[in-house]
């Protein structure tokens, strides 16, 4: 099944304790991106990539960094998380050029 | 950056209703498409439509690009229709795709 798996799809963490959300796509989609969606704010790209190793910020990196050293992986790494960063984050891919977005179910982080 | 208003925020249907959403955006784009949030969070693409009709069952969408204006219609709705109703806008060029999405429309379809 043509899918993109995001883990773990609940934390509870606190200040400061880095962690890692993993995004794994089985569909060979170049296009990966992060997104934190907020009561009020909607939907808020973070970072995305358009294909291994190249990445770049969307409209709101700061706190945040990507990866994309495998084309079907994109993990999204808090190296000190905040309270401001609680959030529920999605996951999303796409072959680049149509930008059609696939999403993943959805990762609830709370940072204490 | 590119405005984008959905209408109405709230929408509460009985069962067999028809609707229809409305997303403007302040800018042309050569992107556009429609999500269902459901109830659980599952976001769903419903459409890719950066201009004209199309249509998928219950559902269809039509974009005027010119007047910058994008319509969900859903006709018969069923308590599965349930969610929140997102569109999301942007330029996309040659791999580069930052879109700005809307608040939303919730939706509620009553038995």
């Amino acid at each position: 099944e043509a899918q993109v798996t995001q883990n773990p799809r609940y934390l509870i963490t606190v200040t400061g304790k880095k962690l890692t959300v993993t995004c794994s796509q089985n569909m060979n989609h170049e296009y990966m991106s992060w997104y934190r969606q907020d009561p009020g704010l909607g939907l808020r790209q973070i970072y995305y990539s358009m294909n291994v190793e190249v990445t770049d910020k969307g409209d709101v990196p700061e706190g945040y960094k990507v990866s994309r050293k495998e084309k079907r992986n994109f993990p999204l790494i808090l190296e000190s998380p905040s309270p401001n960063q609680t959030s529920l984050y999605f996951c999303a891919s796409s072959p680049v050029g149509a930008n059609v977005l696939t999403f993943g179910a959805g990762s609830r982080l709370t940072v204490l | 950056g590119i405005q984008v208003e959905q209408s109405p925020p709230d929408l509460i249907l009985q069962e067999g209703a028809n609707s229809t959403l409305r997303c403007n955006f302040s800018d042309s784009v050569n992107n556009l498409q429609w999500f269902h949030q459901n109830p659980w969070g599952q976001l769903i693409n419903l459409f890719y439509i950066p201009s004209g009709t199309k249509q998928n069952g219950r559902l269809s969408a039509t974009t005027v690009a010119t007047e910058r204006y994008s319509l969900l219609y859903i006709s018969s709705s069923q308590t599965t229709d349930s969610g929140v109703y997102f569109c999301a806008v942007g330029p996309s060029s040659g791999g580069s795709y930052i879109p700005t999405f809307g608040r939303g429309t919730s939706l509620i379809v009553h038995p």
